[in-house]
């Protein structure tokens, strides 16, 4: 079947956009987690959902980042008034357990931001 | 057989106590990570490394490309470094491919 889907794969935005970023879990996965990567630099946890309820929040590093994921499937990640630092890549990962254990999670291609 | 493999699975050990938690994987990569998983689900990445040895307070990770292994060691363990320890292959694909984990558990 169907691994994870994030789009756009890639997006360039001019600073002070407001950017969507869309991830398709694998269907009848519980748990979904978006993570952020800078060049160079390990991941960082963001935040996950197990169903449509947004279970920890900590790792959004401003209020411009906001995500969702109403139905409990498809989830989008918004940053408002992108700045230069946001630029990294969003990777979405899904898992069929819910979070909290060291279960395996399927991670999307990721989608490149790069703010100008 | 998982790409990249943890041992031990869990490991339960004394406050102060020297911690070794082991990662061996079949892919090639770029670089590999150490997170740090705490109880309420966020992860914390420790360490990216792509050779030779990092070292941050009392963590230490090692990698050895040509075995295929890295370690990541921690000295004078507390109770608050108890967490779930994952280890993550960046392919060269740019995948990262997860560990399934180490439980840690420190006992005052």
């Amino acid at each position: 079947g169907a691994g994870v889907s994030q789009s756009p794969r890639y997006k360039v935005t001019k600073r002070g956009q407001d950017v969507a970023l869309r991830c398709d879990p694998i269907s009848g996965h519980v748990s979904l987690y978006w993570y952020r990567q800078a060049l160079g630099q390990g991941p960082e946890f963001l935040t996950y959902f197990n169903y449509e309820a947004q279970q920890d929040k900590s790792g959004l590093p401003n209020d411009r980042f906001s995500a969702e994921r109403p139905e409990g499937s498809i989830s989008t990640l918004t940053i408002q008034r992108t700045e230069q630092r946001d630029s990294a890549m969003y990777r979405c990962a899904s898992s069929l357990a819910p979070a909290g254990l060291a279960v395996e999670q399927y991670f999307g291609p990721g989608t490149r931001l790069t703010v100008t | 057989k998982n790409e990249v493999e943890q041992s031990p699975q869990n490991l339960t050990a004394q406050e102060g106590e020297f911690i070794t938690i082991n990662c061996s994987y079949s892919v090639g990569i770029s670089a590999l990570h150490w997170l740090q998983q705490h109880p309420g689900g966020g992860i914390v990445s420790l360490f990216m490394l792509s050779s030779g040895k990092k070292k941050h307070g009392r963590l230490i990770a090692t990698i050895n490309i040509q075995e295929k292994h890295s370690s990541l060691h921690i000295t004078a363990s507390h109770p608050r470094d108890s967490a779930v320890y994952i280890c993550a292959a960046l392919n060269r694909d740019d995948k990262i491919i997860f560990g399934k984990g180490t439980r840690l558990h420190i006992l005052p």
